[in-house]
């Protein structure tokens, strides 16, 4: 399996403009997670799906970000418009099974896509 | 609200030397426990987890944890690390009713200095 694939790898914007974030779980998993990492919070949950439906939202930091998942092969991160704060790394991460099944519950990460805001 | 909290920031270690990292998860319920790395310049990897039975989890790399209940606690220990095992390293609670979610701490910076 080719893991979680995440594009772009890197992407340099100007404040203000569109950024669309992909993500491709690995196949037969169950649930999909966006995080964004920075220095100052460190790892955060934004959202999470469970078979391709939205479960949590509550880590969208404001209205300029939104996720999708049309199906269960592909998510999207989508941020309008984007300002200098919004710069950090975000990972994709699937998961098989939830998590009542203890055992199935572990993660996996994409490489993530570094994020500049000028 | 439920939180992980990792005590130490940033550790410096000689190689050789033994390693603990400090964990502790705010949550009454039954959770699953992790422990992953983040390798410089990579995305995050499992290192071991805890859903389970005996407390004391062995992972990759020589890496060990222990599972403390009554302290809500779940550091990790390396009893002599090398200098490839400079990264950083993330503690992650699931609370069981939670779904897949979960809750990361902010992380160590490991340096192992040669």
């Amino acid at each position: 399996d080719a893991g979680v694939i995440q594009s772009p790898r890197h992407e340099v914007t100007e404040m203000g403009q569109e950024v669309t974030l992909r993500c491709k779980p690995i196949s037969g998993h169950d649930y999909l997670f966006w995080y964004r990492q920075t220095m100052m919070r460190g790892l955060e949950l934004l959202i999470y799906f469970n078979n391709n439906v939205p479960i949590d939202d509550s880590g969208m930091p404001e209205d300029r970000f939104s996720a999708k998942m049309p199906n269960a092969s592909f998510s999207t991160l989508k941020i309008q418009p984007s300002e200098p704060r919004d710069s950090a790394v975000y990972f994709c991460a699937s998961s098989p099974l939830p998590g009542y099944v203890r055992s199935y519950n572990e993660q996996f990460f994409g490489p993530g896509t570094r994020l500049t805001v000028l | 609200a439920q939180s992980v909290s990792q005590h130490n920031h940033h550790v410096i270690l000689s190689e050789a030397a033994s390693l603990e990292l400090g964990c502790n998860y705010s949550y009454g319920g039954t959770v699953n426990l992790f422990w992953y790395v983040q390798y410089p310049g990579q995305h995050l990897q499992l290192l071991l987890k805890y859903f389970s039975g005996d407390p004391l989890v062995k992972g990759i790399k020589g890496f060990e944890a222990e599972f403390i209940k009554s302290k809500f606690s779940f550091n990790l220990r390396k009893p002599s690390v090398q200098w490839s095992d400079t990264a950083e390293y993330f503690c992650a609670v699931n609370p069981y009713n939670q779904g897949g979610k979960l809750i990361f701490g902010q992380g160590t910076e490991l340096s192992v200095k040669p």
